[in-house]
């Protein structure tokens, strides 16, 4: 299972762009990289998921280097509702898919 | 958008006591987890769920617990005589299935219900 490292906590102003760094220097050939978002007292909820390169969605894109060892989400323009904290969760724990959550990256926009 | 619903949204207990815990999940969806996550700790993997058996559990997930699949829409987590260390939040989730066939990792994103929060006292 690929070890993921990224920040503890972040700070932003409104309208900026944010870009969170995980590392995961033992990604196996086979892991997909996958971002969560958590608010307080509610469940994760999926962001973005990627192999390689770029990949863009309506909230947030997801940039992975040739070599796949870190990658990075962007979030363009954050409001104070993008305060939450984020997970990089790489390859899975088990057979079946089982997630395993580190600490994630708490991001708090500021006005 | 489809969401995976979890009631209730907060249950108080007696230690000792069981308690069910519920969640609908997405209704095409195949596979069925439960996490938990402890105030102000990670999010925790328990069990995950296929085909209306236990596909994988941690180590959390002891003979105290157990789930069950009792009719085509609902997912149940009992916990049976509980403990006050049992408090947290407990998440349902599910997700479509894994692409298997391609030799790769799921790819397959987990949907989170807003959890059960429970409290024993």
């Amino acid at each position: 299972l690929a070890k993921t490292t990224q920040p503890i906590s972040m700070d932003s102003y409104e309208g900026q762009e944010v870009n969170i760094t995980c590392s995961h220097n033992n990604i196996a050939t086979n892991d997909y990289i996958t971002w969560y978002q958590q608010f307080p007292s509610q469940g994760p909820r999926f962001i973005i998921q990627g192999y390689k390169t770029k990949v863009t969605n309506e909230v947030a894109s997801l940039f992975i280097p040739a070599d796949r060892k870190s990658s990075t989400l962007s979030l363009p323009r954050v409001s104070l509702s993008d305060t939450a904290v984020y997970y990089c969760l790489v390859g899975y724990g088990g057979s079946q898919g089982n997630l395993i959550f580190g600490k994630g990256t708490k991001l708090s926009v500021k006005p | 958008e489809p969401e995976v619903t979890q009631t209730p949204s907060h249950q108080v207990t007696q230690m000792g006591q069981e308690v069910i815990l519920r969640c609908v999940p997405i209704s095409n969806h195949l596979y069925f987890y439960w996490y938990r996550q402890i105030l102000g700790q990670k999010v925790e993997f328990l069990v995950s769920f296929y085909n209306n058996e236990i596909s994988e559990k941690s180590e959390i997930f002891d003979d105290q617990f157990s789930v069950e699949r009792p009719d085509g829409s609902n997912f149940t987590l009992k916990i049976r005589s509980t403990k006050l260390e049992d408090s947290a939040m407990y998440f349902c989730a599910s997700s479509v299935d894994f692409t298997r066939d391609r030799g790769i990792g799921w790819d397959q994103p987990q949907h989170f219900g807003d959890g059960t929060r429970l409290s024993i006292l």
